[in-house]
């Protein structure tokens, strides 16, 4: 199985800053088809996971340009910019390119 | 809107069985392949199954392989998991997911929890 990297595993931020989650995987994350399936869910506490960014770049339906995500190949970044208090949570990479899918092991954000 | 309700978790004995539901609405789920995903207690996510829109094929996580069945009926709107022969570590919350993409999901349910112990 592919593994996917995230760090850091918590992530002291100061609402109104600006942080990086990155994630690496095992293998290129590139399909065969040209498109590169790594996505970003945020899973506030008490909630099922919520999609953010999905094909590396993309902003799912909602998700505030505050979010953006970037990268290629094995090593991509989330940046959330201007941190409101609904951006706490943890946040999980996902691979979808290879079979099983896997996510990323979280990264909590927190305030400091 | 989207919404997806699980039901059927509980607590159960190592070795028995358990079968989980999911009602979906808001979209046509007969044009959508279903996910289940579980998060052991404090732990992160692990994928565990897929089936097609159409039934016409399933797919397993290694890990369950053998021992859970997905299965959908679209006349009602509800996608199961079927889990025989439980063990502890299949303790944990079970999602089931709107399937998007390649392989990724857009819309999640809140969740039913699974505890296996003796």
């Amino acid at each position: 199985d592919v593994l996917m990297t995230q760090t850091p595993v918590s992530l002291p931020v100061s609402l109104g800053g600006q942080v990086s989650i990155s994630c690496r995987s095992s293998q290129s994350l590139v399909h065969s088809d040209g498109n590169t399936y790594l996505h970003w869910y945020l899973q506030k506490p008490g909630q099922s996971p919520q999609l953010l960014i999905y094909r590396v770049s993309n902003r799912f339906s909602g998700v505030p340009d505050r979010f953006s995500g970037s990268g290629s190949g094995t090593d991509f970044t989330l940046k959330i910019s201007r941190v409101e208090p609904e951006d706490l949570g943890v946040y999980y990479c996902l691979q979808s390119t290879h079979f099983p899918p896997t996510f990323g092991g979280g990264t909590k954000l927190e305030l400091k | 809107e989207v919404q997806l309700v699980e039901s059927g978790g509980g607590l159960v004995k190592p070795g028995s069985s358990l079968k989980l539901s999911c009602v979906a609405s808001g979209f046509t789920f007969s044009s959508y392949g279903m996910h289940w995903i579980r998060q052991a207690p404090k732990k992160g996510l692990e994928w565990i199954a897929l089936i097609y829109y159409d039934s016409s094929n399933k797919y397993y996580a290694d890990s369950v392989k053998g021992r859970f069945t997905i299965s959908r009926d679209n006349s009602k709107n509800t996608l199961y998991l079927e889990m025989n022969s439980l063990r502890s570590e299949d303790t944990a919350m079970y999602y089931c997911a709107k399937r998007t993409g390649y392989w990724y999901f857009d819309f999640w349910g809140p969740g039913t929890m699974v505890t296996v112990s003796s």
